[in-house]
């Protein structure tokens, strides 16, 4: 069974409209954490936002939140007021075991945002 | 701070050739990721070194592939011989070692991968 599952193979959204990208995780561990990362056109990972399962409080980074609900399992990626350099892919991962330093990353497919002008 | 660098970018081979990938993490990080992104599917976890040791090496998909982190330094990553469903984006990350932010996240730094085409 996937550990993460995005939906969404592709977004679309305009200029300055805030757009919901979908991230569903499956786990037993109870500490645990969940990720974003942006992917452009040039190929880099660049880390975006973190959650851990214990913190109270959704995670906002500048025009990033996550909206994290534990009970359904969901950690979706809010990006608010939208620009054209935010068109990329944009994978959700998680790690579990957080009581150890290194555990690996699961990722998702990924989902491609196309931001319009 | 220099971050993870990985080389070369791009490697085209033919089939049964032998190709090896590079990976500098960043200073001082003990933890060394590998991952592979094969087209049109999710980014899988190859291996695992923390220093020089492996770690977690359940993501290898077979015996053609080897990994060494000669030192606790840089890691290579050999294919041989390579196969058509090798082709993908192999990534490198870095992260801090144990003892250093455990029970935090950890960031795991990505570097910019390699695309290896196997024709």
């Amino acid at each position: 069974a996937q550990k993460i599952t995005q939906t969404q193979p592709g977004m679309f959204v305009q200029e300055k409209e805030a757009v919901t990208l979908d991230c569903t995780y499956d786990t037993s561990d109870q500490s645990y954490g969940l990720f974003w990362y942006k992917q452009p056109s040039s190929g880099e990972m660049i880390f975006l936002i973190y959650q851990g399962s214990y913190d109270e409080q959704n995670a906002t980074e500048g025009r990033y939140s996550l909206n994290f609900q534990k009970a359904r399992k969901s950690a979706n990626l809010v990006i608010s007021a939208s620009q054209l350099g935010d068109s990329a892919m944009y994978f959700c991962a998680m790690r579990e075991g957080l009581s150890q330093a290194g555990t690996a990353l699961i990722f998702g497919k990924g989902t491609t945002l196309s931001v319009s002008s | 701070e220099a971050g993870v660098t990985q080389f070369p970018s791009h490697s085209v081979i033919e089939k049964g050739q032998t190709v090896t990938l590079r990976c500098d993490p960043i200073s001082g990080h003990d933890n060394l990721y590998w991952y592979r992104r094969v087209m049109g599917k999710e980014i899988k976890f190859l291996l695992h070194f923390v220093k020089e040791s492996k770690q977690d090496e359940s993501g290898m998909p077979n015996n053609r592939f080897l990994a060494e982190r000669t030192g606790g330094t840089y890691s290579t990553l050999k294919v041989q011989p390579a196969e058509l469903e090798d082709s993908g984006v192999y990534f490198c990350a870095s992260s801090q070692g144990l003892g250093d932010h455990v029970g935090s996240y950890n960031e795991q730094f990505f570097g910019p991968g390699t695309r290896l085409t196997v024709l």
